[in-house]
């Protein structure tokens, strides 16, 4: 199975900061990857798919980057409502592998 | 509107059964993969399981393979999972996912259900 690592587990910025977490597959995924946000006690919602593309309804601020086996989602003017957890996914396989997570706080 | 709503979640004790269900509407549901992703209190997601929009295919973690079945019902445009020979480890949110189209092998998740927690404790 292809596995997802994200780095940093946490990280804290501060308002108008921009913000990078990075997620590596021990495999090439080319870019069929996947970030989602997950706020407290909500479900996860689709930030980007196909490694760049922003889904329709997603603040411009978010953007995704990379292939093969290296991938980053930048937010590049943090607010507020961006405090979350972020989530990488894999769907080059029918394994569908979710990196552990990037928690998002404010300083 | 797309909605996909989870019902079925409870408290089990080990070694029991449950049949989780999820209810979706505002979209051709047989036209599309659906899927079950879980989260453990305070732990990151988990993809357990999928299946085609015929359902000719499907998919299982390696984690749940063996103990949980994922079958759906076009008519009914309803998706559901039996779980069986459950243990702690199985304690999590469980959320319905549909996909953002049918397998290929897989999909992103577009849309997400609210959840429905099931815990398994003696």
């Amino acid at each position: 199975d292809i596995q997802m690592t994200q780095s940093p587990s946490t990280l804290s910025a501060s308002v108008g900061d921009r913000v990078t977490i990075t997620c590596r597959a021990s495999q090439s995924v080319d870019r069929w990857l996947a970030w989602y946000q997950q706020k407290p006690g909500k479900a996860p919602k689709v930030l980007i798919y196909e490694a760049s593309v922003l889904q329709s309804g997603v603040p411009s601020r978010f953007s995704g980057s990379g292939s093969g086996t290296e991938f980053t989602l930048t937010i590049s003017s943090l607010q507020p409502e961006d405090v979350a957890a972020y989530y990488c996914h894999q769907y080059k396989t029918s394994s569908n592998m979710f990196g552990q997570g990037a928690k998002v706080e404010l300083k | 509107e797309v909605q996909l709503l989870e019902s079925g979640g409870g408290l089990v004790q080990p070694g029991g059964s449950l049949r989780l269900s999820c209810a979706a509407s505002g979209f051709t549901f047989s036209s599309y993969a659906v899927y079950w992703v879980r989260q453990a209190p305070g732990k990151g997601l988990e993809w357990v399981s999928g299946i085609s929009g015929s359902g000719g295919r499907t998919d299982y973690a390696d984690s749940v393979k063996g103990r949980f079945t994922i079958s759906r019902d076009n008519s009914k445009n309803t998706l559901d999972l039996q779980m069986n020979s459950l243990t702690a480890e199985d304690t999590a949110l469980y959320y319905c996912a549909k996909g953002h189209g049918d397998y290929a092998p897989s999909n992103y998740f577009d849309y997400w259900g609210q959840g429905t927690l099931v815990t398994v404790s003696s």
